[in-house]
């Protein structure tokens, strides 16, 4: 069976443009959430969708968002994108929400560059 | 201000002996405890968790146990092996929610 995949890989954007990640939870997994890794730190939590609703939301500002897709694959978008973006952009899995202490799966991440 | 801290940036232990790895916390809401082990070009792959109802749990070579007076926790991997060699994140959580993450130690078990 799969595990979480997340599209790109690799990114390389420059100051100002806008960016779409993509994730794919485990088949039969319903809520999806994405983190921001900066180099030497740990995951970041940014938002968590479950059920194509979103269900948390952490500190960041309001050029993120993301959504769910009746799949229950999600993207996220980044716009103006700022050089302190740069990170690796994590992707998790779970088969319900956070608050039900599901176990979440990592996708490998997409590491974004910006320039 | 970092509530989940892991102030050792990294530790090299020999193998077949006990690895300590510890985690701090300033939150006393968090209920839910978890080590995550990531190896490089790959996401974190979950460990072992323990519930702030309880001060110890064990799977296999790993047991975490949980102080919350000091609101401290520690994962003990014994014994080590080669393969265990990677950046290990404690994370916490209040209610399952908003899973925050330490910034990770580096293991290196020698051979």
């Amino acid at each position: 069976d799969a595990g979480v995949t997340q599209s790109p890989t690799h990114l390389i954007k420059t100051r100002g443009q806008h960016v779409t990640l993509r994730c794919s939870p485990i088949s039969g997994h319903k809520s999806v959430s994405w983190y921001q890794q900066v180099l030497g730190q740990g995951p970041q939590f940014i938002f968590q969708y479950y059920e194509k609703e979103e269900r948390g939301r952490g500190n960041f500002p309001d050029r993120f968002s993301a959504r769910q897709f009746p799949n229950y694959s999600s993207e996220l978008n980044v716009n103006a994108l700022l050089l302190g973006d740069s990170a690796l952009y994590l992707c998790a899995s779970s088969l319900g929400p956070q608050s039900s202490y599901n176990e979440q799966f990592f996708g490998p991440g997409t590491r974004l560059t910006v320039l | 201000d970092q509530q989940v801290k892991q102030n050792s940036p990294s530790l090299s232990v020999q193998e077949g002996r006990i690895s300590i790895l510890n985690c701090d916390y300033t939150n006393s809401m968090f209920d839910y405890f978890l080590w995550y082990k990531k190896y490089p070009a790959e996401g974190p792959t979950f460990l072992i968790s323990i519930s702030s109802i309880k001060d110890k749990n064990e799977d296999g070579r790993f047991t975490v146990f949980l102080n919350k007076s000091a609101k401290h926790l520690s994962l003990h991997i014994v014994p080590s092996q080669p393969g265990d060699s990677a950046v290990y994140f404690c994370a916490a959580s209040n209610y399952g929610q908003n899973f925050v993450f330490g910034p990770g130690t580096r293991l290196s078990v020698l051979p």
